[in-house]
């Protein structure tokens, strides 16, 4: 059974510090791992890709994957007010074109 | 460049009818695939559609069934309605990879909220 586990939260940050979220998965098949944001009522906007392991950084978000860990991290560097979301953890299986197993997300509340 | 684009965007259903849902996928993306997101969970997986076959399916019956147009636009249909498919249907385009194994990032549309009574 494929599974990514998160940690549903809240996790609650005041604002500039740093947001760090995390996820586990099962399955060592998944060469490939995505973070999507998402906000209430909408649907999920990709932030992040990380196929590789060690860390990708864009802009104010940093992904780490650590594939003999099986861990998958997201790192929100001087978060703000507008980040507040909850965060989708997905990896990738089936091959070069397959389906997402998510997570079932953390929210994330990022206070002024 | 337009998004993914689906319709309709909330739908309001009674046990054991029938419902489809439809999705365009962006511009340059020939592969459509299927989420269900329920209250409070994460999307799972329904199924996929490329060349206009189902290329691979998530654990969800047989009373989820799909198509995929020519024009790589795509239906989900779902059959005897229960209470139970109250949720939000994500479609998700990508690009096939057109060289070896790699991934091509999912990109999803707003959805279609569907609310059985």
């Amino acid at each position: 059974q494929k599974e990514v586990e998160q940690n549903s939260g809240p996790l609650s940050v005041p604002e500039g510090a740093i947001a760090s979220l995390n996820c586990t998965y099962s399955d060592r098949g998944s060469q490939s791992f995505f973070w999507y944001r998402q906000y209430s009522g909408k649907s999920p906007e990709l932030i992040m890709s990380i196929y590789s392991n060690g860390d990708k950084e864009d802009g104010r978000f940093t992904a780490q994957l650590n594939k003999a860990s099986q861990y998958v991290s997201l790192l929100i560097r001087d978060s703000q007010p507008s980040d507040s979301a909850t965060y989708l953890c997905a990896g990738g299986y089936g091959g070069s074109q397959g389906n997402l197993i998510f997570g079932k997300g953390t929210k994330l509340s990022v206070k002024p | 460049d337009a998004g993914v684009t689906q319709s309709p965007t909330h739908l309001i259903k009674t046990r054991g009818q029938q419902v489809t849902l439809r999705c365009s996928p962006k511009s340059g993306h020939d592969t459509v695939s299927w989420y269900q997101q329920a209250l409070g969970q994460g999307p799972q997986f329904i199924f996929q559609y490329y060349e206009e076959e189902e290329r691979q399916r998530g654990n969800f019956p047989d009373r989820f069934s799909g198509h995929q147009f020519p024009n790589y636009s795509s239906e989900l249909n779902v059959n005897a309605l229960l209470l139970g498919d109250s949720a939000l249907y994500l479609c998700a385009s990508s690009r096939r990879p057109r060289q070896g194994p790699s991934w091509e990032t999912q990109y999803f549309g707003p959805g279609t909220r569907l609310l059985v009574l």
